[in-house]
């Protein structure tokens, strides 16, 4: 099946600090979708993204779609502690099914007070 | 709001007993997934269904069974629980893609289950 290479796989930042993980794949996406998951709880859209050179903002958290359609980013400015979570990338892949995601493994976000 | 509901949230069962995970939605969303998570794996696919009374098969499908009787729940069905099967679960549901935009994937917060 179709995969998704998200990195980097764990961070440990300070408080206040900047974040910036990513994801790419061999296929092209026709839509971008960022999760966060709390710790004992499902994940939670954050951002989506529907076309290429999309640069879309919540809060703290920017999220762009990759100009080839092939990768896409989030960043997170000033982090805080509530940041601590696994952040997946996630999309339905072209020339698959639309209501069928692929996820990446994650990115476990580590904030030290 | 609840959204969507996953029962029970913990189960621990021994090897070759069957079991049965719940999860119902109030979204009135046409189609309904059931993912497992492993450490390091991230989320795979084990069924979906896109609609009532239609199920189909997702990427590791082996060793569960499912079924969509109604269009709120979706239930995944464990007939001979095996130790490789302990992992969370969850469910998420989704509506139907309005234009062009694929809409996003609902999830519960998780059925933890422990295969001994």
């Amino acid at each position: 099946g179709q995969q998704l290479n998200q990195s980097p796989q764990s961070m440990f930042i300070q408080e206040g600090e900047d974040v910036s993980m990513n994801c790419t794949s061999s296929s092209i996406f026709n839509t971008w979708l960022w999760y966060k998951q709390d710790p004992g709880e499902g994940p939670v859209l954050l951002i989506a993204l529907y076309k290429a050179g999309e640069l879309t903002s919540n809060g703290r958290l920017t999220a762009q779609f990759g100009i080839t359609r092939k990768d896409s980013f989030l960043n997170i400015s000033a982090s805080i502690p509530s940041d601590v979570g696994i952040y997946f990338c996630a999309g339905p892949f072209s020339g698959g099914s639309n209501y069928k995601l692929t996820f990446g493994k994650g990115t476990l976000l580590t904030v030290n007070p | 709001n609840a959204g969507v509901t996953q029962t029970p949230k913990f189960r621990v069962l021994k090897t070759g007993q069957s079991m049965t995970l719940l999860c119902a939605q109030d979204m009135n969303h046409e189609y309904m997934y059931w993912y497992r998570q492993d450490p390091g794996m991230g989320l795979r696919l084990i069924h979906y269904s896109v609609g009532e009374g239609t199920t189909a098969k997702g990427e590791v499908p082996d060793g569960y069974n499912v079924s969509r009787l109604k269009k709120q729940n979706f239930l995944l069905g464990l007939e001979s629980a095996a130790p490789s099967q302990t992992s969370v679960y969850f469910c998420a549901s989704m509506s139907t893609k309005q234009g062009t935009r694929n809409q996003p994937q609902h999830f519960g917060d998780g059925t933890r289950l422990s295969i001994l």
